[in-house]
């Protein structure tokens, strides 16, 4: 079946102006999260919803990021004044439980010049 | 805290070779562990995962990755290594987390195979 889709792939915007990033999960997958890997280094967790559940924001690194998701549908992360050290991947995982596995997207790199 | 070590940022073994990554975490609990290949301007893809039972556990690719509570490490090996291994390579741990599991990530071991 379709696996986690993200859109777009790639994303260029200059520094100071919102983007917004996509994620669609694999459907009847419950809980969705968000990882951001910048370059060379390993994978950041910044937010987790399930279902209706009020999402886990711990790992959002400053107040300008932000997102949403309605119900086990899609979600839009969104960088509000971006600044050239938000330049990274942005990876969104879809949960499989049982047995507890998270299915990756390809990811949205995102450039801030 | 939770935390996931893996020791070779870069490692580079000639095709037909053994291969063995290393992967040490800390968590306090029975944990969850996991390995996942990401190739360049991919997103991750998952190669095996333990959760309990036989400590010997077999993924895709031909690789295989054996959990050691002794010395709470989690290596991934294959017995010989393709040049379409070449990828790097991250170990996680799930931790819990206010009723749900959040992935800790090691900082990836990039894998380099020559021919």
């Amino acid at each position: 079946g379709a696996g986690v889709s993200q859109s777009p792939s790639n994303k260029v915007t200059e520094k100071g102006k919102d983007v917004e990033l996509r994620c669609d999960p694999i459907s009847g997958h419950t809980a969705l999260y968000w990882y951001r890997q910048r370059l060379g280094q390993g994978l950041e967790f910044l937010i987790y919803f399930q279902g209706n559940s009020a999402p886990d924001k711990s790992g959002l690194p400053s107040d300008r990021f932000s997102a949403e998701r309605t119900g086990e549908s899609v979600s839009t992360l969104t960088i509000q004044r971006t600044q050239q050290e938000d330049s990274a991947v942005y990876l969104c995982a879809s949960l499989e439980a049982p047995p507890d596995t998270q299915y990756f997207g390809p990811g949205t790199r995102l450039t801030v010049l | 805290a939770q935390s996931v070590t893996q020791p070779d940022i870069h490692i580079t073994v000639s095709e037909g070779a053994s291969l063995e990554l290393r992967c040490n975490y800390s968590y306090g609990a029975t944990p969850y562990l996991f390995w996942y290949v990401q190739s360049p301007g991919q997103g991750l893809q998952l190669l095996l995962k333990y959760f309990s039972g036989d400590t010997l556990v077999q993924g895709i690719k031909g690789f295989e990755a054996e959990f050691k509570r002794s010395q709470s490490s989690f290596n991934l090996r294959k017995p010989s290594v393709h040049w379409s291994d070449a990828a790097e390579y991250f170990c996680a741990v799930a931790a819990r987390t206010g009723g749900y599991n959040k992935l800790i990530f090691g900082a990836g071991t990039r894998l380099a195979v020559h021919p």
